[in-house]
C-alpha cells in the first residue's frame, strides 16, 4: 500500500551544522515529492520539492536528493540556524496521475541548539 | 494574493454531535485538499476536491464528507462525532495541473 518512512523521528545538532532528514516511499509510481516545514502552532509551509524527473534540487541552504532505484529521498539543511527549528514533513503523491493526494512522514522534529 | 483561510479556528462540541469547517482556497486555485492531523497519526489524508467533484478520498470512515463549492470554497462535514475525531484539520490548495499545495490555519476540532 501508500506508505512513506521518515528518519529520524528526533534531531538535534549545533547552530551552523548540517542536518540531513531521510525518507523511504513505497509506490514506484510517485512522481512529487514535497517538503514541509511546520513550526509549533502554525501551518505546514512548502519549503521545497522534486519531481521524480530531477535527482536533485537546491535552494539556498537547503536541497533535496531523489534516488528513484531506491525509493528514496532526503533534506539536507546546511549551515543550520534556531529559526530552522521545527516539525519537517516528507510526503509522496501516489498512484502518478492527476491527484494531488499527499502520503506523509510521520514528521522529523529539529532541534538547532545555538 | 491571500493564502487559505478556514473557519472556525477553534471548535468545541460534544460527543455525537455534527460539525462543519469550511475553506476557502487561494484565488484561482481550483485544487482543495483535507487532511487531519493528529500526534498519533500525523497528517492523513481525508479527500481532495477539484471542480466541485471529489477526485479522491482517504480511509476514514463515512461519517465524513465533503463538498467543494462553484466557487472552489470547499467545506468537510463531521457526523456523530467522536472523542478520536480531536484533531487540527487542515485544507491545501492547488492550482490546476500543479502540485504545490498551500495550506490553511486549520481548525482546530476538541470533542468532549
Amino acid at each position: 500500500g501508500e506508505n512513506v518512512e521518515q528518519h529520524p523521528s528526533t534531531l538535534s545538532v549545533q547552530e551552523g551544522d548540517s542536518a540531513v532528514i531521510k525518507c523511504t516511499y513505497s509506490d514506484s509510481a510517485s512522481n512529487y515529492f514535497p517538503w514541509y516545514k511546520q513550526e509549533l502552532g502554525k501551518r505546514p509551509q512548502l519549503i521545497i520539492d522534486i519531481r521524480s524527473n530531477v535527482g536533485e534540487k537546491k535552494d539556498q541552504r537547503i536541497a533535496v536528493t531523489l534516488n528513484k532505484t531506491a525509493k528514496h529521498f532526503s533534506l539536507h539543511i546546511t549551515e543550520t540556524q534556531p529559526e530552522d527549528s521545527a516539525v519537517y514533513f516528507c510526503a509522496a503523491t501516489p498512484y502518478g496521475g492527476a491527484t494531488n493526494k499527499l502520503i506523509f512522514g510521520t514528521g522529523t522534529l529539529l532541534a538547532v541548539q545555538p | 494574493k491571500a493564502g487559505v483561510t478556514q473557519t472556525p479556528r477553534y471548535l468545541i462540541k460534544t460527543r455525537g454531535q455534527q460539525v462543519t469547517l469550511s475553506c476557502s482556497p487561494i484565488s484561482g486555485h481550483r485544487s482543495v485538499s483535507w487532511y487531519q492531523q493528529t500526534p498519533g497519526q500525523g497528517l492523513q489524508f481525508l479527500f481532495e476536491y477539484f471542480s466541485e467533484t471529489q477526485r479522491n478520498k482517504g480511509n476514514f470512515p463515512g461519517r465524513f464528507s465533503g463538498r467543494q463549492f462553484s466557487n472552489s470554497r470547499s467545506e468537510m462535514n463531521v457526523s456523530t462525532l467522536e472523542l478520536g475525531d480531536s484533531a487540527l484539520y487542515l485544507c491545501a490548495s492547488a492550482q490546476d495541473n500543479s502540485y504545490e499545495q498551500y495550506f490553511g490555519p486549520g481548525t482546530r476540532l476538541t470533542v468532549t
